[in-house]
Parts: C-alpha cells; structure tokens; sequence
C-alpha cells in the first residue's frame, strides 16, 4: 500500500512569506503528526490531528498551525517565515495514535532565504 | 521531567560484526512503549522496532534486537551482522502522553564495509 506522501519535497521561501505544506498519510489511518527536525534542537512535535480535530500542539508559536481534512490529508501552514524556521518537516500517521509506532513520510526540506 | 538520552553521537562497526546503541530514559509511567527508528539519507524515518514496557521479553526483528532494563530505564538496541545499508542515523523514542513522541538526540551508525 502507498505510503505516507508529503509534497513538496523541497521548498525555498523568502523570509516574511508564507508556507503551507501537504501530507497524505496512508490509507485507513486518520491520525497525522507533524514534527520539525533541525541540527540544532533535533525532532520536535509540531501538532497532532485526528479524524479532523487537533488533538495536541508542541511548544511553537501561533505562526504555525495545521488542519485536517475529512479524507485525513493534512496541512501545515508558517506564516512570517523566519531564517529559524528553516528545517526538515517530517509527517507521520497512524491508524488512532503513537501505541504501534508511526509511519514517516520523507519530510519537506524548507529553506527560508 | 520525562527525558530520553542517547549518549552515543556518533558509532562505526565493521561489516558483519555487532554494534550495540543505548538509550536511557526516565519516566514515571509504568506502562509504555518503546521505539526505535532508523533515518538513512533518503530522510525517512523508518520504524526498527517497538518494546512494551509490561513484556519482560526483550523484542527482537530479525537482526534487530533490544536489551530493555526497565528498572534501569535502559532501552538499547543491538545490530547483528552489520549491513552497509544499516548506516543511518537512529533515534530511540516513547510516546509521551497527549500522543506526541518525544525523541532522543540521534546516534549516527557508519557501516564499514
């Protein structure tokens, strides 16, 4: 079955613009987490939704929120972009929650310029 | 505080020989799981393989195996028969509650052939 698809694989934005990213997790699974994953602080929990509710949000500031449609696609969105926000942003899904593990798409490289 | 460490930033092992990567952890739950993941170049994260916490048997997927000390929060992972395509970063991870996994800092596993 497919995996979990995340799109675009790289991006490039401008300091100050916006950003949405796109996951597709696999088929059946209705919860999706997003994390970011820098050299710095490593992997960090962004948020996590569930059958279209968002269940938990990490330590980041309101610039970043996500939604969840009814066919559990996600999307995350930055707006303001900062040099800071530059990172790998990594989706995950699962069919209720983290107790199986998760499923890891291979992220979105943003690179804020 | 609920903490995972990996103290181990970097390791090599010689082809076909056996490394052993740990991961200590601290928690006042009783009952959780265990993971840990593999991130090779392509940047996805992949799922090695996952302990209970309430299972005295130490969990073990083909040449993957963990030694899980619970009364010493020690959660390692031991590679049999080293691969070229093992070399990759490894995180060791739990799932906090409120769904979010919280991952150690990352041992980065060189294979020489």
């Amino acid at each position: 079955k497919a995996g979990v698809t995340q799109t675009p694989r790289y991006l490039i934005k401008t300091r100050g613009q916006q950003v949405t990213l796109s996951c597709s997790p696999i088929s059946g699974h209705r919860s999706v987490s997003w994390y970011q994953q820098t050299p710095g602080q490593g992997l960090q929990f962004l948020f996590e939704y569930f059958s279209e509710t968002q269940r938990n949000k990490g330590n980041f500031p309101g610039r970043f929120s996500g939604r969840q449609f009814s066919n559990s696609r996600s999307e995350m969105n930055v707006s303001t972009l900062e040099l800071g926000d530059s990172a790998l942003y990594l989706c995950a899904s699962s069919f209720s929650g983290p107790t199986y593990g998760y499923t890891f798409g291979s992220g979105t490289r943003l690179t804020v310029v | 505080a609920q903490t995972v460490t990996q103290s181990q930033p970097e390791m090599s092992v010689q082809e076909a020989e056996t490394v052993t990567l740990s991961c200590t952890y601290d928690t006042s739950e009783n009952n959780y799981y265990l993971f840990w993941y593999k991130q090779p170049p392509s940047r996805q994260m992949i799922l090695v393989i996952r302990q209970e916490a309430y299972k005295q048997q130490n969990a073990t997927e083909n040449r993957f195996s963990v030694n899980f000390q619970k009364a010493a929060k020690s959660f390692s992972l031991k590679i049999s028969d080293s691969q070229l395509g093992d070399t990759a970063m490894y995180f060791c991870a739990w799932p906090l509650t409120g769904n979010q996994f919280y991952f150690g800092t990352g041992t980065s596993l060189t294979v020489i052939p």
